[in-house]
């Protein structure tokens, strides 16, 4: 079965700080990753994706995120935070065939990005 | 592109009153989810549709919940009879036939039971 961990329920950070999310995901075979951000009263936005190709992916807002198979992580990063940023970060996976099959998503991260 | 669209984006019921949530998904996607968001639980999938057919409902809580979709642009989720407990953000999601498995997420709907 798939599944999803993001080990840090929350996380505080300076703005213009740097940013690392973690994410390890277990899968029987190459996934489909994401990274979803929930602002605050909001539905949850695409950040990025990677299903393919350069293991490195880039995304919007300046975030970026790096598939490590060796790992199983797909850590969600970010140079220089911004006060705006403060949201809840959901990771997910999914299968290449989408077929019959949901994402699987993990519990969150909760951004708090101090002045 | 409207995106998904959920009706109402606020619900405020009484327990023991009948909850319809309402879904529009993106045109041309071929399948829908519906997930509820509480602080206890998380992000939790209740049930997803592929062209228009249920195919996995294993999280719909209990027979109070029902969920259906009758065509390829409108889904709704029904509680009858609700209770506090299902206060919560419902969320409803589509997805495009082909390409990535991304999903596209409504604003949701916030549901509070007295």
């Amino acid at each position: 079965a798939q599944s999803v961990t993001q080990p840090d329920i929350h996380i505080t950070v300076s703005e213009g700080a740097s940013l690392e999310l973690r994410c390890n995901y277990s899968y029987g075979a190459t996934p489909y990753l994401f990274w979803y951000v929930q602002s605050p009263g909001q539905g949850l936005q695409l950040l990025l994706k990677y299903f393919s190709g350069d293991t490195l992916v880039q995304g919007i807002k300046g975030f970026e995120a790096e598939f490590k198979r060796s790992q199983s992580s797909f850590n969600l990063r970010k140079p220089s935070v911004h006060w705006s940023d403060a949201a809840e970060y959901f990771c997910a996976v999914g299968p290449m065939d989408t077929g019959r099959r949901a994402l699987t998503f993990g519990s969150g991260t909760r951004l708090q990005v101090q002045p | 592109d409207a995106g998904v669209i959920q009706s109402p984006r606020h619900e405020v019921t009484e327990m023991g009153q009948e909850v319809t949530l309402r879904c529009k998904p993106i045109s041309g996607h071929n399948s829908l989810f519906w997930y509820r968001q509480t602080m206890m639980r998380g992000l939790e999938l209740l049930i997803y549709f592929n062209n228009n057919v249920p195919i996995d409902d294993s999280g719909m809580p209990e027979d109070r919940f029902s969920a259906k979709m009758p065509n390829a642009s409108f889904s709704t989720l029904k509680i009858q009879p609700s209770e506090p407990r299902d206060s919560a953000v419902y969320f409803c999601a589509s997805r495009p036939t082909s390409g990535s498995n991304e999903q596209f997420f409504g604003p949701g709907t916030r549901l509070t039971v007295l």
